[in-house]
């Protein structure tokens, strides 16, 4: 079945380095590539996506790139704030409508 | 503009206890999605309302689990009875429409089954 593998399971940068998740997806029909941040308790919120006629997207410290040859997508967030520390989840959307998580991405950004 | 709103927020119940979970989206949303979340890893689907069609069931376990979403706005989803691996976080979201339309998120109900 679809498929949606994310690594780093965790990941631990210094304030101001960059981080980088990668995430691969298994059904070349997937048009749709949203990624959440989810702080602890709290709910899933959109911080940025991209859909398959595009290959990259920024929005300030925040880039995704996506490979559809590769069948893969990357989230970059430059100059990290510790405010960043959270789970990040990659999602791809099958194009029958069904969204697939990664298992999420635990970032620690250290002051 | 309120966002999706859950209650409630947590829910302590015994093994084969009933328990129920409400959801009202996005004023306007025609999709509604539950969500299941274990701890440690992403939302998995449960269920997809096209307004109040569920169009996406396949993961429901139909045996304790069930859904409406009567006309179309909010929505409950119900487990009769609970069983201890039901333990987890219940999200709901919703969107414009089902087709690649950004997804929103409730803040989750808290199932701990005792």
């Amino acid at each position: 079945g679809e498929n949606v593998e994310q690594h780093p399971s965790t990941l631990s940068v210094q304030e101001g380095d960059s981080a980088v998740i990668k995430c691969t997806y298994s059904d070349s029909a997937s048009n749709y590539f949203p990624w959440y941040k989810q702080e602890l308790g709290k709910r899933p919120q959109l911080i940025i996506d991209i859909r398959s006629n595009v290959g990259e997207k920024k929005d300030q410290r925040i880039a995704v790139t996506l490979n559809k040859t590769a069948k893969h997508f990357s989230l970059h967030i430059t100059e990290t704030q510790p405010e960043d520390s959270a789970v990040y989840f990659c999602a791809a959307d099958t194009g029958g409508f069904k969204t697939i998580f990664g298992a999420g991405t635990r970032l620690f950004v250290k002051a | 503009e309120a966002g999706v709103v859950q209650s409630p927020r947590y829910k302590i119940i015994e093994k084969k206890q009933p328990v129920a979970f409400w959801c009202n989206p996005i004023s306007g949303h025609n999709t509604l999605y539950w969500y299941l979340q274990n701890l440690g890893q992403g939302p998995e689907l449960l269920i997809r309302y096209e307004n109040e069609e569920a169009v996406d069931d396949s993961q429901l376990p139909k045996d304790r689990f069930s859904a409406e979403r009567l006309k179309g706005v909010d929505s409950t989803l119900k487990i009769q009875p609970a069983e201890l691996g039901d333990s987890a976080v219940y999200l709901c979201a919703s969107s414009l429409s089902g087709n690649t339309d950004t997804q929103y998120f409730g803040p989750g109900t808290r199932l701990t089954v005792l």
